[in-house]
């Protein structure tokens, strides 16, 4: 069965870091481009970055750059979100999701709260 | 960015009847040298990660029903539900892929009426 599993989330003040995993199963992870969206609570989808097979090309929305970074290890079928200088406009159920066009396959996602 | 705007935000619908979902960009997201539209919907029940229903704006996922259709080209695009069941209650998402960032529409309830 194709899974996305994400972990990492949690409560963190504004400023504040936390690393977001993401771990594949069920089909050929380093095939795929992969991608973050995010959903504020009781809000729309937004999308958040991708990253293309081999880690070579990275696209983020304008409100992340130079705070989060996208990466990924192939050998252990994950992809990772780093988020840092986190402010309160970044809670949101973050989804982990296969594809860079559209996504046809998504995880159920990790919360995170930034609050003091 | 290209704005997504849906219409309505939510509409209730009787069973076995129809429901339609409007999406408009604010820019031509038809993909020229491929003549296919960078449009895909998502299907997301409460407590539930978004579910893909169509790519290329008209082409159906392996697995969701024929009842789930799309249509349009340029800028305006539709979702249908040709006959209303109950598990189709949902909120539903158009989302553009032509460029970057990606962006999404508001989302559209529907319900049973």
């Amino acid at each position: 069965e194709m899974q996305l599993v994400e972990s990492g989330g949690g409560l963190v003040q504004p400023g504040g870091s936390l690393r977001l995993s993401c771990a594949a199963s069920g089909f050929n992870f380093n095939a795929f481009w992969m991608s973050w969206v995010r959903q504020a609570p009781g809000k729309g989808l937004e999308w958040v970055a991708s990253i293309n097979p081999d880690g070579s090309e990275k696209y983020y929305v304008d409100s992340v750059k130079g705070r989060f970074t996208i990466s990924r290890d192939n050998a252990k079928n994950s992809q990772f979100l780093q988020m840092n200088s986190l402010r309160d406009g970044d809670t949101a159920v973050y989804h982990c999701a296969r594809g860079w066009m559209y996504c046809g396959l998504w995880g159920r996602g990790t919360l995170v709260t930034v609050s003091s | 960015d290209i704005v997504m705007t849906q219409s309505p935000d939510s509409l209730a619908v009787s069973l076995g009847e129809r429901a339609t979902i409007n999406c408009k960009s604010s820019q031509s997201i038809l993909y020229s040298s491929t003549n296919k539209n960078c449009l895909s919907w998502y299907q997301q029940k409460p407590g539930q990660p978004p579910k893909l229903l169509i790519y290329w704006a008209s082409t159906r996922e392996s697995g969701v029903p024929d009842r789930f259709s799309g249509s349009g080209s340029g800028t305006d695009f539709t979702l249908t539900i040709s006959s209303l069941q109950a598990e189709d209650v949902a909120v539903y998402y158009c989302q553009q892929y032509y460029n970057v960032p990606r962006t999404f529409g508001h989302g559209t309830k529907v319900e049973i009426k």
